[in-house]
């Protein structure tokens, strides 16, 4: 069965610093992830995904096959960069989603 | 385009009664999922379906019902509510293409059980 960690509930950095939300998968197939957004109790958005590699409001997240990872990164955080974030990993036409992080980014 | 829309928003029931929650897309979108969001647990799928008049069930379906009679409708049914069933509602839809398929979630319906 599929399975996404994120290992950090909550993750404080002040303005400026640099953030990295970590996530490890455990799906034994071709993996397939996300990192989906949830700003302020709203809707979740796609932020990014592997295949397209593509950066995304700074933020930048690459595939590693061999610590199957997909740690989220961005070098200088922002206030609006406070947020709900949720790693995902498709298979079997559903999203298996992590139990998501917690940033606050402290001015 | 709406994208995905989600009624109610909010709603308050008292243990034992039933209520239905209505997702509907326009994106013309073959899949569809329903998830509920809880402190610490994340998004959990409760049922999803892959095309009109089909359901499949998540990782946790029970004390859930779910209907697709129309493609563009998906209907989360709880028969007899429970206070455990206290949570937030997200459901989603995605295109069925070859290419890994965005999710495009609703606004979420918030419900209390008492």
């Amino acid at each position: 069965a599929q399975r996404v960690t994120q290992p950090e509930k909550l993750l404080s950095v002040f303005k400026g610093a640099p953030v990295e939300l970590k996530c490890n998968y455990s799906y034994s197939g071709s993996p397939e992830l996300f990192w989906y957004v949830q700003y302020s109790r709203q809707r979740l958005l796609l932020l990014l995904r592997h295949i397209s590699r593509e950066s995304i409001k700074g933020f930048t997240a690459d595939l590693n096959k061999g610590e199957t990872s997909f740690h989220l990164k961005k070098p200088f955080a922002q206030e609006e960069d406070s947020a709900m974030y949720y790693c995902a990993d498709r298979g079997n036409n559903r999203l298996a989603f992590g139990k998501g992080n917690q940033v606050v980014v402290i001015p | 385009n709406a994208g995905v829309t989600q009624t109610p928003k909010f709603r308050v029931l008292k243990t034992g009664q039933s209520m239905t929650l209505l997702c509907a897309q326009d994106m013309n979108h073959e899949y569809m999922y329903w998830y509920r969001q809880d402190p610490g647990m994340g998004l959990r799928l409760i049922h999803y379906s892959v095309g009109e008049g089909t359901t499949a069930k998540g990782e946790v379906p029970d004390g859930y019902n779910v209907s697709r009679l129309k493609k563009q409708n998906f209907l989360l049914g709880l028969e007899s509510a429970a206070p455990s069933q206290t949570s937030v509602y997200f459901c989603a839809s995605s295109y069925a293409g070859l290419a890994p398929d965005t999710q495009y979630f609703g606004p979420g319906t918030r419900l209390t059980v008492l």
